[in-house]
Formats: structure tokens, C-alpha cells, sequence
């Protein structure tokens, strides 16, 4: 297993700024992904941070208003730019182990951030 | 791309009753299957998970999932639920680019 720290936990942010939540593992991993959990919604996979080299985005999420930094295998940060009420989410860290039989992803505890 | 399906947007139940959530995906290759679970105001927690072997796998808390490769279903069963079940329950899965997808997930209430 992985354990996986974010911070900050929770925020409220004014509309029009921007925010950098930090992820922290406490092993190495090759992969690091960024979700996020809109109100009474599901997850949404919003890109995966690759070491060294640019984030890779999933359709609907762009570099500008996420970008992504992941500068070694323990960490990664992602920051919401320009924030706007749509941007109320909770958005998860989480991390891919792999194992003899198969690999599991695991979540920090998320970032709450309520845009006002 | 792969999907995943929950069949229950809400279920309500009595405490003691017995819980069956329905989960189905599209993808005809080799998977990972997951539940997670969401109790209010709390961080995603992994349930159970399955990867092969044995298609009964049991998780924590009393649960069990069932693989049914033919069916391509993976349903998370509890005998016998508390009040403290109450929760949002994902499936998800894995294929082989390693991303996760989730189903819309299933709201689960127990009455006590």
C-alpha cells in the first residue's frame, strides 16, 4: 500500500485566483494520478503526472487551468488556476502499486476546496 | 474507452437487511476490479478488490464482491448491513493503461 498526504485539506478560495494543492507519498511510484470529485457527483480523472516530462490530460482538462508538476517519485502538485464556483470540488491524489497479482490505486484523504 | 455501470443511484434499508449493489463494465480484456468506499465527510477507502483467482473476494467490514467474467459483473454483496454502512459505494476498474474508471456510484442509507 501507499500512504498519500495532501495539503491543504480544505481551502475556500475567492473567485478569480488560484490554488496549489501539494501531494506527498511516502514511497516511490511510477504513477501518480489527479481525480476530481465534484458535489454528489463521481471521480473524473483529470490527468496523470509524469515524472519529469509534461502531465498527461484526459479530454475536458486543459494545462492552463490545471497544470501539473510532478519533479520527482514522491511527489507531485496541482494547481487550480483562475478559480470559479464550478471549481468546488474535492480533488484527490492517488497513486498506482503495483503487485504480483495486479495493481491497486490508492487516494489521499482529498483536497476540499469551495470556490466563493 | 471502458465504462463502468452501477445499477442503484440511492438504496434505502433497514439495518439487518442484506445488501446487494450492482456493478457491470465494458471491456473485453484483462481487469482489476474494485469497490471503494465514501462514509460522509470522509476520504475514499478501498472496500475490496480483485484481480484473479478466486471470483468471491471478501473486503473489509463483512463484504464480499463476486466476479462473474461471463457477466462481466462485479457485485458487492453484505449479508447483514449496520447503520454504519451508510455510504456512498464505487466500483471501479483498471485495464491495461493503468487509469482508473469509476461507476456513478451508489448511495447506500441504513435505517436503524
Amino acid at each position: 500500500s501507499a500512504v498519500i498526504s495532501q495539503k491543504p485539506s480544505r481551502d475556500i478560495c475567492q473567485r478569480g485566483t488560484s490554488l496549489t494543492i501539494q501531494c506527498q507519498v511516502d514511497s516511490q511510484v511510477t504513477m501518480m494520478f489527479w481525480y476530481r470529485q465534484q458535489p454528489g457527483q463521481s471521480l473524473t480523472l483529470i490527468a496523470t503526472a509524469n515524472q519529469g516530462s509534461e502531465a498527461t490530460y484526459e479530454s475536458g482538462f486543459v494545462i492552463d487551468k490545471f497544470p501539473i508538476s510532478r519533479p520527482n517519485l514522491t511527489f507531485s502538485t496541482l494547481t487550480v488556476s483562475n478559480m470559479s464556483p464550478e471549481d468546488s470540488s474535492i480533488y484527490l491524489c492517488s497513486v498506482l502499486v503495483g503487485g504480483a497479482l495486479g495493481n491497486t490505486i490508492y487516494f489521499g484523504e482529498g483536497s476540499w476546496l469551495t470556490v466563493v | 474507452a471502458q465504462s463502468v455501470s452501477q445499477h442503484n443511484h440511492h438504496v434505502i434499508l433497514s439495518e439487518a437487511a442484506s445488501l446487494e449493489l450492482g456493478c457491470n463494465y465494458s471491456y473485453g480484456g484483462t481487469v482489476n476490479l474494485f469497490w471503494y468506499v465514501q462514509y460522509p465527510g470522509q476520504h475514499l477507502q478501498l472496500l475490496l478488490k480483485y484481480f484473479s483467482g478466486d471470483p468471491l473476494v471478501k473486503g473489509i467490514k463483512g463484504f464480499e464482491a463476486e466476479f462473474i467474467k461471463s457477466k462481466f459483473s462485479f457485485n458487492l454483496r453484505k449479508p447483514s448491513v449496520q447503520w454504519s454502512d451508510t455510504a456512498e459505494y464505487f466500483c471501479a476498474v483498471i485495464t491495461n493503461d493503468y487509469k482508473l474508471s469509476f461507476g456513478a456510484g451508489t448511495t447506500v442509507t441504513v435505517r436503524a
